[in-house]
């Protein structure tokens, strides 16, 4: 199996721009998406970006996630940040028969 | 609007057995894949089971294997979770998922409101 590591917090101030990371720790994603999800505080996850990069229904353009070249990295940028996108962000991915969840990102527009 | 409602949560002392429950209304239960995942308080998402649309592939995380049991009713458009041998460490809100999917692992686009589980003595 493999681990999602991502930065326990990140920052920024509103209208700039943030970029939230998940490293594999073993492997690459290859056969497998990366998909992203938000949760509001007291709320359940909303997914936000599927299939690495693509925006779910309803989600602005200012969410965009794209894979580095060698398949072991993913990144959620938020463009134009916004109070309301203070949250945090979990990336997941999966190996077949498991799902595997990355620790999370405490994302605070100051 | 597509909607997944979980209940069943509870205190519970440590060594006991919950069941959860997660009704599924306004879309078609038994053409997806199905997921729970849990949040300890403070922490941050933990996947623990799957099954496919028709209930014949199970996976379940090393973490609950052989404690906890996922499994679906697709005449009544239910899943639930069946937990035993609770521990301390169980302690969190537990959420069904719906995948996108119907036979294998992809990602969650429909999450139910969480159900507390408190495992207390």
């Amino acid at each position: 199996n493999f681990i999602l590591t991502q930065p326990h917090s990140v920052s920024g101030s509103p209208g700039k721009t943030v970029t939230i990371s998940c490293t594999r720790s073993s492997g690459s994603f290859g056969r497998s998406y990366v998909h992203w999800y938000q949760q509001r505080p007291g709320s359940s996850p909303v997914i936000v970006i599927y299939e690495d990069t693509q925006r779910a229904s309803g989600v602005p353009d200012r969410f965009s996630g794209s894979i580095d070249s060698s398949s072991t990295s993913a990144s959620l940028t938020i463009s134009g940040l916004k109070t309301e996108d203070e949250a945090d962000y979990y990336c997941q991915s999966d190996d077949g028969n498991s799902v595997v969840f990355g620790g999370g990102t405490r994302l605070t527009v100051l | 609007q597509v909607q997944l409602v979980a209940s069943g949560g509870g205190v519970v002392q440590p060594g006991g057995s919950l069941r959860l429950s997660c009704a599924a209304s306004r879309f078609s239960f038994s053409s997806y894949g199905f997921h729970w995942v849990r949040q300890a308080p403070g922490k941050g998402l933990e996947w623990l089971a799957f099954t496919r649309y028709d209930g014949t592939e199970l996976y379940h995380a090393d973490s609950v294997k052989g404690r906890f049991t996922i499994s679906r009713d697709n005449s009544r458009s239910t899943l639930y979770l069946q937990m035993n041998s609770l521990r301390v460490e169980d302690t969190a809100v537990y959420y069904c998922a719906k995948d996108l999917r119907a036979q294998y692992i992809y990602y969650m686009d429909v999450w139910s409101k969480g159900t507390t589980v408190t495992v207390s003595s």
